[in-house]
């Protein structure tokens, strides 16, 4: 049972467009929800995370939507840059205890220059 | 980083043979985790810890152990390998930042089992 999907699987953007990459999650007793950036042979790196008390928090040129209504959320990259090439995972979990995050399977974004 | 770091970085091991990784921490946090990330399936949690001796199980526990004899380290043992064990692993700490407890990882184990 996969309770975080996650769109698209990859994602080529070119520079100064706009990345997007969406999750949803099944269980309603999620109440955090981080994106992670992850480089070839390093290990995940919080990029940007959200309660659901909001509906957006926007970091730089990144931002989360949330709508907790339809249980979705999204990663929305601007002006994307070469450097921003990597994988993304979103992940969820209940905080208040040992907050096991579950996460998507990742969206690999490719920024041509 | 959150002063995190696993030994050994890369292992080769063959079938059926005892491999133990270690996260080793600097900065006294009581959570810490172990995931492994195998492409397809994102990072899965295979055991936590919630204090000295204090582990439980996570979604892919099952060929694994685990053990916290002191707070800094978190070590993750596989009592037999087998193929299906290649992965790469990560260990991570939970912070408190703000309103949040946030997850960092470490640079991970590159794990191969022949």
């Amino acid at each position: 049972q996969q309770q975080v999907k996650q769109s698209p699987q990859s994602l080529i953007v070119q520079k100064g467009g706009i990345s997007i990459i969406n999750c949803a999650y099944e269980n309603t007793a999620f109440d955090y929800f981080p994106w992670y950036q992850q480089f070839p042979g390093k290990g995940p790196a919080l990029l940007i995370a959200i309660r659901p008390d909001v509906s957006e928090k926007k970091e730089g040129r990144f931002t989360i939507s949330f709508n907790k209504s339809a249980k979705q959320f999204s990663l929305h990259i601007m002006d994307s840059q070469p450097g921003d090439s990597a994988t993304y995972f979103c992940a969820a979990c209940s905080q208040g205890g040992s907050e096991k995050l579950v996460f998507g399977k990742g969206t690999k974004l490719t920024v041509n220059p | 980083d959150a002063g995190i770091t696993q030994s050994p970085r890369h292992k080769v091991t063959e079938t059926g043979t005892p491999v133990t990784l270690r996260c080793h921490q600097t900065e006294n946090h009581r959570y810490m985790y172990w995931y492994r990330q195998d492409p397809g399936h994102g990072l899965r949690l295979i055991h936590y810890s919630y204090g000295v001796k204090d582990t439980d199980k996570g979604e892919v526990s099952d060929g694994y152990s685990v053990s916290r004899s002191k707070t800094e380290d978190f070590l993750l043992t596989l009592e037999s390998a087998t193929s299906s064990q290649t992965s790469v692993y990560f260990c991570a700490i939970s912070k408190t930042s703000g309103n949040y407890n946030e997850q960092f990882f470490g640079p991970g184990t590159r794990l191969t089992v022949l």
